[in-house]
């Protein structure tokens, strides 16, 4: 079955950076883009970005741009999203989610998601 | 604050009809699709509606959605205890160039 499994949490100091990683299974990785949205402790959803596993585009919420980067890779059909000169307010679950096309818009399978948390 | 507005609350009793609003804009409701997500506390969000009134395979047919213009709707008939979780609606948004999500609704069965 289609699966995306997400590393595990990650304890970050203020200004350091993250690396969480979404290993995906039971489909084409290339045929879907992966996009990655997180959650503040008892907050709503925030989409971040997605990036296209079959030519590297990406499109990133402007809040985020030059500070996160997304990657693939096709070899171990893996995503991988890092954000650097983390803050306080950066602490969140993370999930990365595949997006089902420009169709529907929909983000139809999720990973169980990675907690982040920034503290000093 | 989000552009795509929902009540933060709502509430039935078993076997009742509920509704869920998600108000937005030309910018993102009224020119995309909008999808609906169910987050159990705890748990990832699920897709439970897609493409505006589109159900996953495995959503009961209890869950329907609609959009007219700005504005969609979910709807759940005949409420189990087992529909109690956040919902969230989603739409792109051109003037942003970014996915909008509701601020969610927090469903309880009564």
């Amino acid at each position: 079955q289609v699966q995306m499994v997400q590393s595990g949490a990650e304890l970050k100091k203020p200004g350091a950076s993250v690396k969480v990683s979404c290993k995906t299974s039971g489909y084409t990785f290339t045929n879907y883009h992966i996009t990655w949205v997180r959650q503040a402790p008892g907050q709503g959803l925030e989409w971040l970005a997605w990036i296209s596993p079959d030519n590297g585009n990406t499109n990133f919420a402007q809040k985020f741009q030059g500070r996160l980067t997304l990657t693939t890779d096709t070899s171990t059909n893996t995503a991988y999203m890092e954000l650097r000169s983390l803050r306080s307010d950066d602490t969140a679950v993370y999930y990365c989610a595949r997006f089902t096309g420009a169709s529907d818009y929909g983000f139809d399978i999720w990973g169980q998601g990675t907690m982040v948390t920034v503290s000093s | 604050q989000s552009v795509v507005t929902q009540p933060p609350s709502a509430s039935g009793t078993p076997g009742q009809r509920v509704t869920i609003s998600c108000s937005g804009s030309s910018f993102n409701i009224g020119s995309y699709p909008v999808n609906w997500y169910q987050q159990i506390p705890g748990t990832a969000p699920k897709l439970l509606m897609s493409g505006n009134n589109q159900r996953p395979s495995g959503v009961p047919d209890r869950f329907s959605g609609s959009k007219s213009g700005t504005s969609a709707s979910l709807a759940i008939t005949d409420l189990q205890s087992e529909d109690e979780a956040d919902y969230y609606c989603a739409a792109w948004d051109d003037s942003l160039n970014a996915m909008v999500f509701g601020g969610g609704t927090k469903l309880t069965v009564l």
